[in-house]
Formats: structure tokens, sequence, C-alpha cells
């Protein structure tokens, strides 16, 4: 059973550019959170996703940054005009049921330096 | 708003010592608890996940308690190794979100 699939693992953009993240949860989990680590920070969450459904975007910045969990395919994680405060590790998480049930399981991250 | 503190920030210890990490948080209503390690440019890898109702749970050389009512919990890890350097990350889980402390850093010399 594969664990979280982030990609990519790293990714360059320039000021202004477009970031898109992506994530596949484990097998059987329908429950996608976001999380981001900026660097010497703690992790910070940022958004809480069911298949097709937002459920909490409160920690999400309020603008250029969206997040989204089609039927189908991975979760997005959309960064737009990126700056340089957005170079980050961004973290994705997923659970069988939904978080107040049990562990949260994390990828690798997907590492975004902007130039 | 949750607040987690993790002290200390930084801990180097010899080989085969006992490690003990601790954490707080600042609001008694939690769901879980969860320790995990991060090392160097890597995700995060579950230890131990203590429900609000537990008082400690168990794996291996690593043990974890829960003091919900003090808002503290202690990672022991027993005769520590060069490969349990990296850093400890504690996060307690309310509403959906997990607030994470900045964690400690351990370095186990051999």
């Amino acid at each position: 059973n594969a664990g979280v699939m982030q990609n990519p693992r790293h990714l360059v953009r320039r000021r202004g550019q477009e970031a898109r993240l992506r994530c596949s949860p484990m097998k059987g989990h329908s429950h996608v959170y976001w999380y981001r680590q900026l660097p010497e920070e703690g992790l910070k969450f940022m958004v809480y996703l069911q298949k097709e459904n937002i459920i909490d975007e409160s920690g999400m910045p309020k603008e250029r940054f969206s997040a989204e969990f089609p039927k189908e395919g991975p979760s997005i994680l959309r960064i737009q005009q990126v700056v340089r405060g957005d170079s980050a590790a961004y973290f994705c998480a997923s659970s069988p049921g939904g978080p107040n049930t049990g562990e949260l399981f994390f990828g690798e991250g997907s590492r975004l330096t902007v130039l | 708003k949750q607040e987690v503190t993790q002290i200390p920030a930084a801990l180097s210890v010899p080989e085969g010592e006992n490690l003990v990490l601790n954490c707080s948080f600042t609001d008694s209503a939690i769901y879980n608890l969860q320790w995990f390690r991060q090392d160097p440019g890597k995700g995060l890898t579950s230890l131990l996940l203590i429900q609000s109702s537990q008082r400690e749970q168990t794996s291996g050389r690593l043990n974890a308690s829960l003091d919900k009512s003090s808002g503290r919990s202690t990672l022991y890890i027993a005769a520590s190794q060069p490969g349990d350097s990296a850093t400890y990350l504690c996060a307690v889980l309310v509403d959906y979100k997990l607030s994470f402390g900045a964690g400690t850093t351990v370095t186990v010399r051999a």
C-alpha cells in the first residue's frame, strides 16, 4: 500500500509564475489536508478537503492560493503569481475517515523555491 | 488559539543515553496528540498517536505520555542510537487541524 504521494518533490519558479502541487492520498483515504512549513517555522494548517468539497480553508491565504480534490485524480494546491515569500515545503496528509477519527499520514512534501 | 511548545529546541547526547522530549499545549480540548519524526529534507513519519482518553502509548523503544489536564506530553526514547538523530515534532488535533510545535532537534553522538 503506497503512502501519500506528492509531486513534484522540488519545484523552482520565478516570481509571477504559477505553481501546481499534486497529492495522491493513500488508497482508501478520502480526506486530504495541506500544510505549509516556512523556513525556520513550524508546520501550519492550510486546507482540509474531501472529494469535490472544501471543508475548511481557514489557513489558506486569501489571494493567489486555491485547492481542489476532484472526483477523479489527485488533490491540487495551486499558487498563482508566486512571490519569494511562498518559498516553503508544502506537505499533504490523508486519512481514511475524518481527521478526528485517527491518524494522519503525511507525504514527503513538495519544496517550492521562488527566484 | 492553540499554542504548542517543545522544549528543548535542540539536544545532543551520547549513544545509549535515554532521551526525554517535552511538549506543552495551551488548550486541553484536544482529540489526540501525535509525535512525528522529520529527517532533513524529508517528510513526516508518525511515531505515536495518543487519543485524548489515553494516558500513554508505547512502540518499541518509544514511550509517550499524555496529561491532558495539564497540557503536557513527554516522549521517551530508550537507549538512543545515532539513527535516532532527527527533528521530533509534537502535534495536537483540534477541529480538523493539527497544531505543531517547532520541534526538538536531536543529535545522538556515536
